[in-house]
């Protein structure tokens, strides 16, 4: 069946760094993928997405590519500060339809320090 | 996005009681799903709630541990019924809003810890 695999934590990072955490799927079909985080007590929020080959989801200084070729979608910032510090969960949709369920990657615990 | 409220946001419980866990929403959404995050793990589908008619569960998840309801288009619950301490967990329901749509929206969670 479908899957995501991350790369393990715990990641640890000096404030400004740069950040890549490392996210390889198995999907039959076309998925969508997601990032989402978690913050410290919270629930899941949606960082980011991409639907389609080539495409680049990005939010708030973070950015991913939907690699086919490669079946990846790393999640990239130029300069990390203390408040990114958080899960980070890839994510895919089966298929890509709406109602279906997102299959998650065990999730990376970033912590940035100043 | 949507705004999306759970309730109770945590409790303590003992092992072989009944927790139900209510999931509003701001306005209509297309779907509604329950997830369950076991400590320092991955998020995992309970089963996705359907609008007047019997959830749809994933394999490993009965009705009977985890009954579902969502009588209209912004509600929904989950019962964790005979619970034990592995029922511990943080519960999420999700939503989708338009059809076409796969982002899911996650409201802020339950954090169960069962005695």
């Amino acid at each position: 069946g479908d899957s995501v695999t991350q790369m393990e934590g715990p990641v640890t990072l000096s404030e400004e760094a740069f950040l890549t955490i490392n996210c390889t799927y198995t999907a039959t079909g076309y998925p969508s993928l997601f990032w989402y985080v978690q913050y410290p007590g919270e629930g899941l929020q949606l960082l980011l997405k991409a639907t389609k080959a080539d495409d680049k989801g990005s939010n708030k200084g973070f950015e991913a590519t939907y690699r086919k070729e490669t079946t990846s979608f790393h999640l990239e910032k130029g300069s990390v500060q203390v408040s990114d510090s958080a899960v980070y969960f890839c994510a895919l949709s089966d298929r890509g339809q709406a109602g279906t369920a997102l299959i998650f990657g065990k999730g990376t615990t970033l912590s940035v320090s100043s | 996005s949507a705004v999306i409220s759970q309730k109770p946001s945590r409790d303590i419980c003992q092992r072989g009681t009944s927790l139900t866990i209510q999931c509003q929403v701001d306005s209509q959404v297309t779907m509604m799903f329950w997830y369950r995050q076991q400590p320092g793990q991955s998020l995992t589908l309970i089963a996705t709630a359907n609008q007047g008619s019997e959830a749809t569960y994933e394999s490993g998840f009965v009705i009977d541990k985890f009954p579902i309801s969502r009588p209209n288009l912004t509600f929904s619950t989950l019962t964790v019924s005979n619970m034990s301490p592995e029922d511990s967990s943080i519960y999420l329901c999700s939503v989708t809003r338009g059809w076409g749509t796969d982002t899911q929206y996650f409201g802020p969670g339950t954090r169960l810890t069962v005695l």
